[in-house]
């Protein structure tokens, strides 16, 4: 099956920073890839549609310009959570569409001290 | 807004017994997916169901996409350790650009 990359798998940072999440399909182009929120031991909340070479779509509730999303290839979308706080510590995954299925990447659990 | 509900939130078995979560929506569905996740892992794709009334089996999982197209079951057939983790349904609606709505997962936890 398809693959999805995501890096890193967890990052601790210091309240106030940013921090910077990669989601790359390595074997197909994917010019749609999705970023989901997950909270322990609950379902995938989807915060944004990543589209390749255009502005990402947000769900409502979702901070735009608290977390910065560009997909500037056929095979990279970034997240950024910037000026990070302990509630943004959560565990982030991504996913991307290939023939109709979604592959998702292994996650990133993201802790803000 | 669109919700995809899904029931239980936990399921505790013995090995061998069967299990079933149930999934719903409040409006018609284009198709919908499963996905399983183990603990500490990402979800992995199981099965698109698209037709109405459409029944698909792996192995020891059967997958139901009922006639309305608003509610589907995943029932496993004599549980095994290995099928402990948290299988998700999720919807994709015609007007919503193809986007899947999850369900909330049910937590299957296989007791040997």
């Amino acid at each position: 099956g398809a693959v999805v990359s995501q890096h890193p798998s967890w990052v601790i940072c210091k309240s106030g920073t940013s921090v910077k999440i990669e989601c790359r399909s390595l074997d197909f182009q994917a010019t749609t890839m999705f970023w989901y929120r997950q909270f322990p031991k609950q379902s995938l909340m989807l915060m944004a549609t990543s589209n390749e070479g255009s502005k990402a779509t947000y769900e409502q509730g979702v901070e735009k310009d608290k977390f910065l999303i560009n997909h500037a290839s056929l095979t990279l979308s970034t997240l950024t959570v910037t000026s990070a706080h302990p509630e943004d510590s959560s565990f982030y995954i991504c996913s991307a569409r290939n023939a109709e299925k979604l592959f998702f990447g292994s996650g990133t659990q993201l802790s803000v001290l | 807004g669109q919700q995809v509900m899904q029931i239980p939130q936990y399921q505790h078995v013995q090995e061998g017994e069967d299990f079933t979560t149930y999934c719903n929506s409040s409006t018609t569905l284009s198709n919908i997916q499963w996905y399983k996740q183990r603990p500490g892992g990402h979800p992995v794709f199981l099965i698109q169901l698209v037709k109405s009334g459409e029944v698909k089996k792996q192995k020891r999982l059967t997958f139901q996409f009922g006639e309305a197209k608003k509610n589907s079951s995943l029932h496993i057939t004599a549980t095994q350790t290995t099928d402990v983790g948290t299988y998700f349904c999720a919807g994709t609606l015609g007007n919503q650009g193809g986007k899947l709505i999850f369900g909330q997962g049910t937590e299957l936890s296989v007791k040997p």
